[in-house]
């Protein structure tokens, strides 16, 4: 696609759930960012890989949170015990170098009950 | 807590008026400053970015005003459009990491 693709577009999960969403950047774009980004809030970082390397993931709230980019393409951010502070959008961003996000994608809204 | 303390919340400008948006930053580490425009339900689209080593940027109707000794920098929308309603959000970039402001959302009344 042209654009970076994320799904799903919405997750609604219970309490201590464990939920996955995926990230699509766009190919060929070495650097790929998660954010995370709360009702009426600017988006707040949680990592960043370079091709499949995890260069920082000092944004991650807790360790519930995981996120691996195994090929150096495809992301997934996965959330584990779901709680009810965990429910906002959360956003990829790619770029083709190693240089502030270029392309976000739509994000995925994720609503915890 | 925020490193990007961005003003005001929320504007209302006639179409064809001026927006004009500003930012403050504290960690002079920061060394790239982005603006992006976001809609309901969408991501944030780089607008236009500027870095600390000059005083202004111009594309289009969008122009990026940057005082590095007052550690500020503003966007200027001339010429708004009801197209450009939307939210925008100024960010500060090191480390491969991006701190944004809170937002503001701007209103271009037809």
């Amino acid at each position: 696609g042209a654009g970076v693709s994320q799904s799903p577009r919405y997750k609604v999960a219970k309490r201590g759930q464990d939920v996955a969403l995926r990230c699509d950047p766009i190919s060929g774009h070495v650097s790929l960012f998660w954010y995370q980004q709360a009702l009426g809030q600017g988006p707040e970082f949680l990592t960043y890989f370079q091709n499949e390397a995890q260069l920082d993931k000092s944004g991650l709230p807790s360790d519930r949170f995981f996120a691996e980019r195994p090929e150096g393409s495809v992301s997934t951010l996965k959330i584990q015990r779901t709680q009810q502070e965990d429910s906002a959008v959360y956003l990829c961003a790619s770029s083709l170098r190693t240089d502030i996000p270029q392309h976000f994608g739509d994000g995925t809204r994720l609503s915890i009950l | 807590q925020q490193q990007v303390k961005q003003s005001p919340q929320s504007l209302i400008v006639q179409k064809g008026g001026i927006s004009i948006i500003n930012c403050a930053y504290e960690n002079t580490a920061f060394d790239y400053f982005p603006w992006y425009q976001q809609f309901p339900g969408k991501g944030p689209a780089l607008l236009i970015a500027i870095r600390p080593d000059v005083s202004e940027k111009k594309e289009g109707r969008f122009t990026i005003s940057f005082n590095k000794s007052a550690k500020q920098f503003s966007l200027h929308i001339m010429d708004s459009q009801p197209g450009d309603s939307a939210t925008y959000f100024c960010a500060a970039f090191n480390d491969y990491k991006l701190s944004f402001g809170a937002g503001t959302t701007v209103t271009v009344r037809a």
